[in-house]
């Protein structure tokens, strides 16, 4: 079946250090998302790329879609505490019935040190 | 604001003791989902409605079952908790030609 992986799992960084999660499909993907779930929270949408070898910045976070759209990277320069959370990534799951259905990865456990 | 809704925000029940967990969204959104999610786990999707169109997902135990009565609400009762479901239950929603999904804040089940 579909398979969504991520890594690292945790990370662990100092304030101010740069930190990247990545995200690899074992299919090809219309689209990924990505959601951040902050300590005890939710999980909350932060963008969605669509097309292949698309780059969108968020202030200190960049996110890219591979060129075979299977892969994607979420980098944030100089990390702050508020940085702190899960970070998920998620593509359609594949299938005839599966609208609207999300495969999400492992996630990615980031921790900040002050 | 509109937004997705989950009630209660914390759950305390007994072992076999039956519990519903309840999720309202403004969003007039025709997509709702449930999800169980495990400490330091992804959500795990237990099923979810296309408008009335109940979809189950092969892995989700009996135990769980769910009850949309309109756009709305949707509800998630736990026939007999074991201690295996404390967990947080997320509620999500999404519509047709959106593709995101919008959770809601959860509500956390701890079983004695």
């Amino acid at each position: 079946g579909q398979q969504v992986m991520q890594i690292p799992q945790y990370q662990h960084v100092q304030e101010g250090e740069d930190f990247t999660t990545y995200c690899n499909s074992s299919t090809t993907l219309s689209n990924i998302q990505w959601y951040k779930q902050r300590p005890g929270g939710h999980p909350v949408f932060l963008i969605q790329l669509v097309k292949s070898g698309e780059v969108k910045k968020q202030k200190r976070l960049t996110f890219q879609f591979g060129e075979a759209k299977k892969n994607s990277s979420l980098h944030i320069t100089a990390t702050q505490t508020t940085d702190v959370g899960t970070y998920f990534c998620a593509g359609p799951t594949a299938g005839g019935t599966s609208y609207g259905k999300l495969t999400f990865g492992q996630g990615t456990i980031l921790t900040v040190h002050p | 604001d509109a937004m997705v809704i989950q009630n209660p925000r914390y759950q305390v029940t007994q072992f076999g003791k039956p519990v519903t967990l309840s999720c309202s969204q403004t969003l007039n959104h025709n997509v709702m989902y449930w999800y169980q999610q495990k400490s330091s786990q992804a959500p795990k999707l237990l099923f979810h409605y296309y408008d009335k169109d109940f979809n189950n997902e092969a892995d989700t135990p009996d135990n769980f079952q769910s009850r949309r009565p309109n756009t709305s609400f949707c509800f998630l009762d736990i026939r007999s908790p074991g201690l295996g479901d404390a967990a947080m239950y997320l509620c999500a929603t999404s519509r047709e030609g959106l593709r995101t999904q919008y959770f809601g804040p959860g509500t956390r089940l701890l079983v004695l």
